[in-house]
């Protein structure tokens, strides 16, 4: 089965405070990517980072930080210092080699950053 | 580069009228993809057009639904008869032509109401 589990559904922070949101996909392909988007509450879906399976490093950019564990096929992604604008929902997505095109999202995690 | 545009952004409609949705995506992508959302829940595939191809097709997309992509630019998503259970989010997302998996770029959605 080819799937994408976001077990948390809402989270709520303060201001500068860090948050880790989860994602755990099950595959059985030996290549696929993994994508995670950023659906503010205007709706668009906006790209945040891909990652091929055959990429391990962890990967930095600015405040967010991405993790990825093939050992526990896990892809968690990290706000460091979180801001207001951060509030949206966050999906993480699969791409597997049998799918031809298309994108298998998780339910997504609705992160609430407080002032 | 504009980004994907969908219009309209909103659609009330009453059950059993016929709807249709209109997507332009980003300027050269050859890859349109149709996704519907419903509350609380991840993005789930539709249909996939490489150029004017319709490539793919989810068991989502009843003989009600049908899209289009004629000119290998803009595309159309129709429902007919439409029913209380088609309402949602619609989003297009388009990538651009290359080998493999490319990175899928959303437009801001068409929210269905059928009352």
């Amino acid at each position: 089965a080819q799937k994408v589990t976001q077990a948390q559904t809402e989270i709520s922070v303060v201001e500068k405070e860090d948050v880790t949101l989860d994602c755990v996909y099950e595959t059985r392909d030996t290549t696929y990517y993994l994508f995670w988007y950023k659906q503010p509450p205007s709706g668009e879906l906006v790209f945040l980072i891909r990652r091929n399976s055959f990429d391990e490093q962890n990967e930095i950019s600015g405040r967010y930080s991405w993790n990825f564990q093939k050992s526990t096929s896990s892809f968690n992604f990290t706000i460091t210092a979180s801001q207001v604008v951060d509030s949206a929902v966050y999906f993480c997505a699969l791409h597997y080699t049998g799918a031809n095109s298309k994108l298998t999202f998780g339910k997504g995690i609705t992160l609430s950053v407080r002032p | 580069d504009t980004g994907v545009s969908q219009d309209p952004r909103h659609k009330i409609t009453k059950r059993g009228q016929n709807v249709t949705f209109r997507c332009d995506p980003i300027s050269e992508h050859n890859r349109l993809y149709w996704y519907r959302q419903t509350l609380g829940q991840g993005p789930e595939f539709l249909t996939y057009f490489q150029n004017e191809a319709q490539l793919e097709k989810s068991r989502l997309l009843s003989d009600r639904f049908s899209a289009e992509r004629p000119k290998g630019s803009f595309s159309t998503l129709e429902i007919q008869r439409t029913e209380q259970g088609d309402s949602a989010m619609y989003l297009c997302a388009s990538s651009p032509r290359g080998q493999g998996v490319d990175t899928q770029y959303f437009g801001p959605g068409t929210r269905l109401t059928v009352l």
